[in-house]
């Protein structure tokens, strides 16, 4: 058990709605990464928090948002899905900022239909 | 361009024999580099973490090492088993934070009896 918590495990929803993941990061873990993978495909970053501050973007889509919330939790969250959207949704979170090891919940799988 | 390229991308061998997978990178200004261990539909598992000045790192079976003027990697896994079919991910961080993270498409083992 790395310690990163998300909910929910899985999802199935209709292509155009909207869904929230939630990452709730190891205790005292700073920052937190969210990062898709598709089907045999490698991990993409999508966005990383720092102490509730965005510290970097990766290849994240318009429709796609997060935050980080003062408790260090955070959510991403998904609109106006596609079908294309269909993947595993990896959070990870590290002590600080700088590149060290990150540790990788067990990924929320979204199915859209 | 900061980039990760990992080979082979899979790879098949028997119980027992080694093997090493490769890593290339040519990230800038480099911060540190793991390895990751992920097992189908599961996330990521830290392996090992090296930074600039470290030419080796192991974790039981497993020894990575790092060429900084080569910008090269390696993960040497002996005595393989079973249990090690997995995909085996490089990933580099670059920056003075190290925030800016690149991950490699991983390397696919299978483990075969």
């Amino acid at each position: 058990d790395s310690g990163v918590t998300q909910t929910p495990k899985h999802l199935i929803t209709a292509t155009g709605q909207r869904v929230t993941l939630r990452c709730s990061p190891r205790s005292g873990d700073l920052s937190v990464y969210w990062y898709q993978q598709s089907l045999d495909q490698g991990l993409q970053f999508l966005i990383q928090y720092y102490n509730g501050e965005e510290r970097a973007k990766g290849n994240i889509l318009e429709r796609f948002s997060a935050q980080q919330f003062p408790d260090l939790h955070s959510e991403l969250n998904l609109s106006s899905l596609e079908l294309g959207d269909s993947a595993l949704y990896f959070c990870a979170s590290s002590p600080q900022g700088r590149g060290t090891e990150a540790f990788f919940g067990q990924g929320t799988r979204l199915t859209v239909v | 361009k900061n980039q990760v390229e990992q080979s082979p991308q899979s790879l098949i061998i028997l119980e027992g024999k080694n093997c090493t997978l490769q890593c290339n990178y040519t990230v800038s200004p480099f911060s540190n580099l793991r390895w990751y261990k992920q097992d189908t539909g599961r996330g990521p598992v830290s392996l090992t973490i090296m930074t600039f000045s470290e030419n080796t790192k192991s974790n039981g079976r497993y020894t990575a090492t790092l060429d900084a003027d080569t910008k090269q990697s390696s993960l040497h896994i002996t005595a393989s088993q079973l249990s090690d079919s997995a995909s085996y991910i490089c990933v580099v961080s670059a920056g003075t934070g190290g925030f800016k993270t690149i991950f490699g498409a991983g390397t696919r083992l299978f483990v075969k009896a």
